[in-house]
């Protein structure tokens, strides 16, 4: 099965300054998604980017995918110590609805 | 508003017990996932299932069982709990196209 590979495993930074996760993947897929993870808690959805699509955006996130490289960046811009959490990226195949994850970024956003 | 429920946040079981883990979605989706999550390894898909009575293995079942009698709820078996099963447990559902998979808070088990 594919699996989406997250870069850096883990990252700090202080608040205000933008934090970048990139993930990378192995075959052909029909989109890619991003979840957050808060400590102890279940994950959720961020935001969908297609295949089709380059760039996404939602509030202070930003989404890059280029598909030729197999790979998307998340963006973070102006962290707050709210976003301290762990971050997946996650890819639906052309095949159908299976989502793999990678092992996740864990973001520490210092006050 | 979209709701993934999960019987119980954390259970403390022994070595050869039989645990049920359960999971309740009210979004009438068909599709249920049951994922272990451990530190380093990220989510690993146990089983699925695409309708009611009807299950698949996933990457690591393992050890483990699945039962999906009714469209909304999907249960996680370990017919004999081992220490290596403790982990944190997440069911998901999915949603029609484009497929969001929706997140239950976790099961964090401890066989010990």
């Amino acid at each position: 099965s594919q699996q989406g590979e997250e870069d850096p495993q883990a990252l700090s930074i202080q608040e205000g300054e933008n934090a970048t996760m990139n993930c990378s993947y192995k075959t052909s897929i029909n989109n890619l998604q991003w979840y957050r993870q808060n400590s102890g808690r279940g994950l959720v959805h961020l935001i969908l980017i297609r295949s089709n699509e380059r760039e996404k955006h939602s509030g202070r996130l930003r989404v890059t995918l280029d598909t030729s490289k197999k790979s998307s960046s998340l963006l973070i811009t102006a962290s707050q110590a709210a976003d301290t959490a762990s971050y997946f990226c996650a890819t639906e195949d052309n095949a159908g609805n299976m989502l793999t994850f990678g092992g996740g970024t864990r973001l520490m956003v210092k006050p | 508003d979209v709701k993934v429920t999960q019987s119980s946040r954390y259970l403390v079981k022994r070595t050869g017990e039989k645990v049920f883990l359960e999971c309740v979605q009210d979004m009438d989706h068909e599709n249920m996932f049951w994922y272990r999550q451990d530190p380093g390894l990220g989510l690993r898909l146990i089983y699925f299932s695409y309708d009611v009575k009807m299950k698949e293995k996933g990457d690591i079942p393992e050890g483990y069982s699945v039962s999906r009698e009714k469209k909304e709820r999907f249960s996680l078996i370990l017919e004999s709990a081992s220490t290596n099963q403790t982990s944190m447990y997440l069911c998901a559902s999915i949603s029609g196209s484009p497929h969001e998979q929706y997140f239950g808070p976790g099961t964090r088990l401890t066989v010990t």
